[in-house]
């Protein structure tokens, strides 16, 4: 069955601009993370959607990311103004709302910010 | 905030050698979870521990949990080429059904033929 994509694989963009990063979770999983993984840092959590809650905004560096998750499936991670330091790869991951929380992965978009 | 550290951060073995990587919480571990990385992947999932004293193993891959110590750790029993790769191991930010994970950096493994 189909896992979970993310689209763009790859973003080149220049200081200052903004990006949006998509995701497409496994069809009936109801939790969807980001997170972000970089050289210095490892793999970061950043947001997390869990059905209709309000999400889990804890792990968000500045105010310059944030996130949607519209009708409980496709996600977008937008970063404003961006800057060298959010160059990583960007990771989603999903899970069912029971059975242990086993999240899968995508396979990321790697940004790199010029 | 909750830490994992790994142990070793990068291992090189021969084929066939037995290897075994550590993972030591900084808190209390509500769930502890495997994952394998190849280069330009993403995260594969191995295995998830979530009990005192639990192992579980897929092929030549075992982990155990050990809360008391805040401990977990893999071992590969007689590994393959196809063993090579990060292992990172990764632990439940909450004490809930649904969870961010906390991550290690990572354990980078080589096997040599």
């Amino acid at each position: 069955g189909a896992g979970v994509s993310q689209s763009p694989s790859n973003k080149v963009t220049e200081k200052g601009k903004d990006v949006e990063l998509r995701c497409d979770p496994i069809s009936g999983h109801t939790a969807l993370y980001w997170y972000r993984q970089s050289l210095g840092q490892g793999l970061e959590f950043l947001i997390y959607f869990q059905g209709n809650s309000a999400p889990d905004k804890s792990g968000l560096p500045s105010d310059r990311f944030s996130a949607e998750r519209t009708g409980g499936s496709v996600s977008t991670l937008t970063i404003q103004r961006t800057q060298q330091e959010d160059s990583a790869v960007y990771l989603c991951a999903s899970s069912l709302s029971f059975g242990g929380n086993e999240q899968f992965f995508g396979p990321g978009t790697r940004l790199t910010v010029l | 905030s909750q830490e994992l550290e790994q142990s070793p951060q990068s291992l090189i073995v021969q084929e066939g050698k037995n290897l075994t990587i550590n993972c030591t919480s900084s808190k209390t571990l509500y769930g502890l979870y495997w994952y394998k990385q190849k280069y330009g992947e993403g995260l594969i999932f191995l295995m998830m521990l979530q009990k005192g004293g639990e192992e579980k193993s897929h092929e030549k891959i075992t982990a155990k949990l050990d809360e008391k110590k805040q401990q977990s750790s893999l071992h590969i029993t007689a590994s393959q080429p196809s063993h090579a790769g990060i292992y990172l191991c990764g632990a439940a930010k909450y004490n809930s059904g649904n969870t961010p994970l906390v991550f290690g950096k990572g354990t980078r493994l080589s096997v040599i033929a």
